[in-house]
């Protein structure tokens, strides 16, 4: 079982904002990333050390965090956002870990 | 630009083994980490486990801890993933993918993936 709660599912409209979490206990003393997968698709990066953007990823993917829980917010959520995202980050002792994955439908 | 290639599609018997490719180019493989990580059929990701190829060190999460080898080979730019005694829990999708050294290390890029079905 993952050690990264996300929800398991957000549906937001064309150009709405969509916002998923992620949770962990260690999270105040680890980085979260972010990966976007499209079906069929491996994993791209689209945000690292919560925050950080590579380049060629679009503006409206964005990260931040509080606390616990880090959070990937898309805004004007396009049509071709429609994927599965998933947060990760390293447990207590430093294993690399996923959430579980979000699906993002765009209505 | 950094391009992982992985090798094709398998299919395998339960018992036997399989070996999965990873070819890294445009960048310095000497450099890097190279990580596997599996996907389940409409499953998450699942870390696998990692080598830094100019040392052979090796890391293995405790689920693929004694069934799974990862090796490397400097003069080629190929990471290798073998994974033994396969059962049919086995028939997923396996990426290798460029591990950043981080605080929190990360994954980028990934290979295309590397289907492996094991079935009687």
């Amino acid at each position: 079982s993952s050690e990264l709660t996300q929800p398991p599912s957000v549906s937001v409209s064309p150009g709405q904002t969509a916002r998923i979490t992620c949770s962990a206990d260690a999270l105040p003393r680890q980085y979260g990333h972010w990966y976007q997968q499209r079906p069929g698709q491996a994993p791209i990066l689209i945000i690292y050390k919560d925050t950080e953007r590579p380049s060629g990823i679009p503006e409206r993917f964005s990260g931040s965090t509080s606390g616990t829980t880090v959070t990937l917010t898309i805004s004007g959520v396009q049509a071709e956002d429609e994927a599965d995202y998933y947060c990760q980050s390293a447990d207590s002792s430093g294993t690399l870990v996923f959430g579980g994955g979000t699906k993002l439908t765009v209505l | 630009q950094v391009h992982l290639v992985q090798s094709g599609a398998e299919v395998k018997k339960p018992g036997s083994s399989v070996k999965v490719s990873c070819k890294a180019s445009g960048g310095s493989f000497s450099s890097f980490i190279i990580s596997w990580v599996r996907q389940a059929p409409g499953q998450g990701l699942e870390w696998m486990g990692g080598i830094i190829p100019t040392s052979g060190t090796t890391v293995y999460t405790q689920k693929f801890q004694g069934r799974v080898t990862i090796t490397a080979d400097e003069y080629t730019n190929t990471a290798y993933m073998e994974v033994r005694s396969l059962r049919s829990e086995d028939t997923a999708v396996y990426y290798c993918a460029r591990e950043l050294v981080g605080a929190t290390n990360w994954f980028d890029p990934w290979g295309q993936g590397t289907l492996v079905t094991v079935s009687s």
